[in-house]
């Protein structure tokens, strides 16, 4: 898996949009951008995932730029529940490793 | 989504008894699952992955003796860990892949030895 890049810890008002880089400046042509989220003392769950267009589903949207080096994933109306570590993981899609989870951004969401 | 489970999801037991970790897969049959291991305030270790049918591949600096792996159908792998130690205590994860890529987690067991 790619080497990627994320702030160790974001701060976001309740209600407002949570906006988390990620730098991924040596992905490959054929390697996905995936983002998990890890609540306290809970196992890591699946928020989305890309390759080159961005992406929304009910939970966040996923913005990847052009030369995909980098993206965001936008949490649109933080909650509270949403205080998480945030993990962007890039792979192949199909490939049958496990995943390889780097340091991830604790997001904290403030009432 | 798919589902899976882990059980049991806390467990506490003494310094050289051996502990059984259950992950199954509810809603789907997966022929690879995952064995994570995730300390306070640290982020997952993968451990090994395990394959329905077939012995276990161990990553680098993870004892295949101590921490015993069995997927013996499409729903279910286990983790044994062996003569627990106070050191083995931690979150234990594991996880399924869905046959289109998709990796499912499960809510993790927490294990403490004494």
């Amino acid at each position: 898996d790619a080497k990627t890049t994320q702030p160790p810890s974001m701060d976001c008002a309740e209600g407002r949009a949570a906006n988390l880089p990620c730098n991924h400046s040596t992905i490959s042509g054929n390697e996905y951008v995936y983002w998990y989220r890890q609540i306290h003392s809970q196992g890591p769950q699946y928020i989305i995932h890309g390759l080159k267009n961005n992406e929304t589903n009910e939970m966040a949207s996923l913005i990847i730029t052009e030369d995909r080096k980098s993206s965001t994933l936008i949490l649109p109306h933080a909650t509270l529940r949403d205080t998480a570590v945030y993990y962007c993981i890039v792979r192949v899609g199909q490939e049958a490793d496990g995943l390889t989870f780097g340091k991830g951004t604790h997001l904290i969401i403030q009432p | 989504g798919a589902v899976v489970s882990q059980h049991p999801s806390r467990v506490i037991c003494k310094s050289g008894t051996s502990v059984k970790i259950e992950c199954r897969s509810l809603d789907f049959q997966a022929t690879t699952m995952f064995w994570y291991r995730q300390f306070p305030k640290k982020s997952l270790m993968l451990m090994a992955t395990s394959n329905e049918g077939s012995k276990a591949t161990y990553e680098q600096g993870v004892e295949k003796d101590k921490f015993l792996i069995n997927h013996a159908s499409l729903t279910l792998s286990t983790l044994t860990v062996t003569s627990a130690h106070p050191e083995d205590s931690s979150f234990y994860i594991c996880s399924a892949r869905l046959r289109g890529g998709e990796l499912f987690f499960g809510e993790g067991s927490r294990l403490t030895v004494l």
